[in-house]
């Protein structure tokens, strides 16, 4: 099984300030990674597919990078709606692993 | 617009069983994987099973083979958990979701609560 580790597990920024999110594979995932965001009470979002591709509808301060063991999620500028905890995934073989997540939190 | 509308979770006892159902609209439901994810009380999430469009290939977590069954009507347009000998570490929200190529998931349902409980 992939391990997949989020670090920090969580990140405290204020409104307009930069986040990067890492998320490491224990063995090559190549580019099949995806990023989610959750809030509280709700269903996870699709962020990003094959390590830096958008969802549909998702704003482009959010932006992936990476491939094989190291991933980044950036979000550029943050605003009040970012505030989330955030998940990667890798797809790159079975069983399909998340990592344990990262929460953005407002400092 | 892609809807994923899950029913059936509640209160089981440990040993029981529960079947769990999803509606879907929006699109094109014999193309497109499924799967289920879930996610414990405060913690992270959980890949349970996943089910190819054609429903000719199942995949299962660890934790949930030989007990949970994947299952697919396309005609109807609705996947289906059924969940055996339940345990307590299976209480989770359990979530309905849209595969796409390579089997990351676009869209999500509600989710719905499986307790496991005496």
């Amino acid at each position: 099984e992939i391990v997949m580790t989020q670090s920090p597990a969580t990140l405290s920024l204020s409104p307009g300030e930069r986040a990067t999110l890492s998320c490491r594979a224990s063995q090559s995932v190549s580019s099949n990674l995806a990023w989610y965001q959750q809030k509280p009470g709700q269903a996870p979002r699709l962020l990003i597919h094959r390590s830096s591709n958008r969802a549909t509808g998702i704003p482009a301060r959010f932006s992936g990078s990476g491939s094989g063991t190291e991933f980044t999620l950036t979000i550029s500028s943050l605003q009040s709606e970012d505030f989330a905890v955030y998940f990667c995934q890798q797809y790159n073989n079975w069983p399909l692993t998340f990592g344990g997540g990262t929460k953005v939190e407002i400092k | 617009e892609v809807q994923l509308l899950e029913s059936g979770g509640g209160l089981e006892q440990p040993g029981g069983s529960l079947r769990l159902s999803c509606a879907a609209s929006g699109f094109t439901f014999r193309n497109f994987a499924m799967a289920w994810v879930r996610q414990a009380p405060g913690k992270g999430l959980e890949w349970v099973s996943a089910i190819t469009g054609s429903a000719d290939t199942t995949y299962y977590a660890d934790s949930v083979k030989g007990r949970f069954s994947i299952s697919r009507d396309n005609s109807k347009n609705t996947l289906s958990l059924q969940m055996d000998s339940l345990r307590a570490d299976d209480t989770a929200v359990y979530y309905c979701t849209k595969g796409n190529i390579g089997y990351y998931f676009d869209y999500w349902g509600q989710g719905i609560l499986v307790t496991v409980s005496s």
